[in-house]
Order: structure tokens, then sequence, then C-alpha cells
């Protein structure tokens, strides 16, 4: 699995956006980028997923440039409640189970 | 539709002492998962199981046993707690399908917080 890269932690205030830079420089070609969202004393939840360029849900938005090496999740105008950790991983696509590897995350803090 | 849940949600265990945690998820899912997460850090993967009747070791394994029940029921023991063996633990499952247009999702439980003594 290729291995990503995030700020260990981000501060933000009420009504702004917040965007996420995740580094995977070893992407493979078969590799989709996943986030997950993890709010205190709660197990982690999927929030959003790509393979190239713009996607969007209810939740957020994931931008992924051209070369894939990095990818973007953008928060728009945050509430205290997106406080929480936010994990970037990579992983294969048409491989049904796979193991999940996740890093330390990014916590990010939403202040009044 | 109760996804996926544990019991218990707390425990304190002495040193020595074993217990069993349990999981289930009414998904149908094909694979399930046990984690632990230690305070500031990421999920480590204890033991899954691909399917049913299947299971092996993930990352930290040493002092775990589990038990893949049926397709619903994952539970994970311990033979003889230890303190390090103090975390969250987090059970998770999914549908693992092959598909092209996407990787799997798993599916998390709400945790079991344990503490040895």
């Amino acid at each position: 699995l290729a291995k990503t890269t995030q700020p260990i932690s981000m501060d933000s205030y009420e009504g702004q956006e917040v965007n996420i830079t995740c580094s995977h420089n070893n992407i493979a070609t078969n590799d989709y980028i996943t986030w997950y969202q993890q709010f205190p004393s709660q197990g982690p939840r999927f929030i959003i997923q790509g393979y190239k360029t713009k996607v969007t849900n209810e939740v957020a938005s994931l931008f992924i440039p051209a070369d894939r090496k990095s990818s973007t999740l953008s928060l728009p105008r945050v509430s205290l409640s997106d406080t929480a950790v936010y994990y970037c991983l990579v992983g294969p696509m048409n491989t049904g189970f796979q193991k999940l590897v996740f890093g330390t995350g990014t916590r990010l803090l939403v202040s009044p | 539709n109760a996804g996926v849940t544990q019991t218990p949600k707390f425990q304190v265990l002495k040193t020595g002492q074993s217990m069993t945690l349990q999981c289930a998820q009414d998904m149908n899912h094909n694979s399930m998962y046990w984690y632990r997460q230690d305070p500031g850090m990421g999920l480590r993967l204890i033991y899954y199981s691909a399917s049913e009747g299947t299971t092996d070791k993930g990352e930290v394994p040493n002092g775990y046993n589990v038990s893949r029940l049926n397709k619903r029921e994952f539970s994970l023991r311990l033979e003889s707690a230890a303190p390090s063996q103090t975390s969250v633990y987090f059970c998770a499952s999914s549908e693992a399908i092959l598909t092209l247009r996407r990787t799997d999702t798993q599916y998390f439980g709400p945790g079991t917080r344990l503490t040895v003594l």
C-alpha cells in the first residue's frame, strides 16, 4: 500500500473552508484515495473517495491533480462539529477485501 | 439496521484475567476486522477475517485470538491480559466484493475501551 503523509494538526474557525492535503508519491495506477473521519470516542467513518480530478458529496470535496501524487480534502464552512481526526488512505481497487493502513491522521480543531 | 455493534463498551481487567470482546454486523458483509487504537495514534490491525471461515493475523496479533463464529459475528479474546493491552478496540466490517469502480469501505463499531491494571 502506498505510504501517505499529512499534517499532524490544523486549526480553523467556524465558517471557514478547511483544506487538508495528503501526499502519496508512490501511488499506483490502480490505487484509489479514500478519506476517513474520526470523532472523539467513535470509530472512523468513510467520508469520500476518488481516483482523479474532483469528487464532491454532501460532506466534502476531494481534489486530485493529474499526477495523483497528492490529494486535498476540502471541508466547506466548517462548524464545531467538524472537529475530528481525518485519515488519508491509498489502496487498490478491484481487490474486494483489503487491509487498510491508518497513519496518525490530521487532527482538526475548529474554534468559535 | 444497527450496523456494527460491540460489547462491552467499557471494561476494566486485572493483569492475567481473560475476556472476550464481541462484535456483530447486520450488513451481510463478508470481511471483519479488529483494530486497537492507543492514545494519539492511528488504528493498528490486530486480526482480520477476509471471509467466513478464515482468520489471519494483522500488524499486532500477539496476545490475542479471534473467532469468526458465523458471517455476522467476530470475537476477540485476550487470554491473559497485560497493561500493554490497555487501549480502545474497534471492530469493523466491509462488503469485500470485487468491483471495478471503488475500493472496499470499512464500517466501524463504537469501540470498547479496555483498561488493564
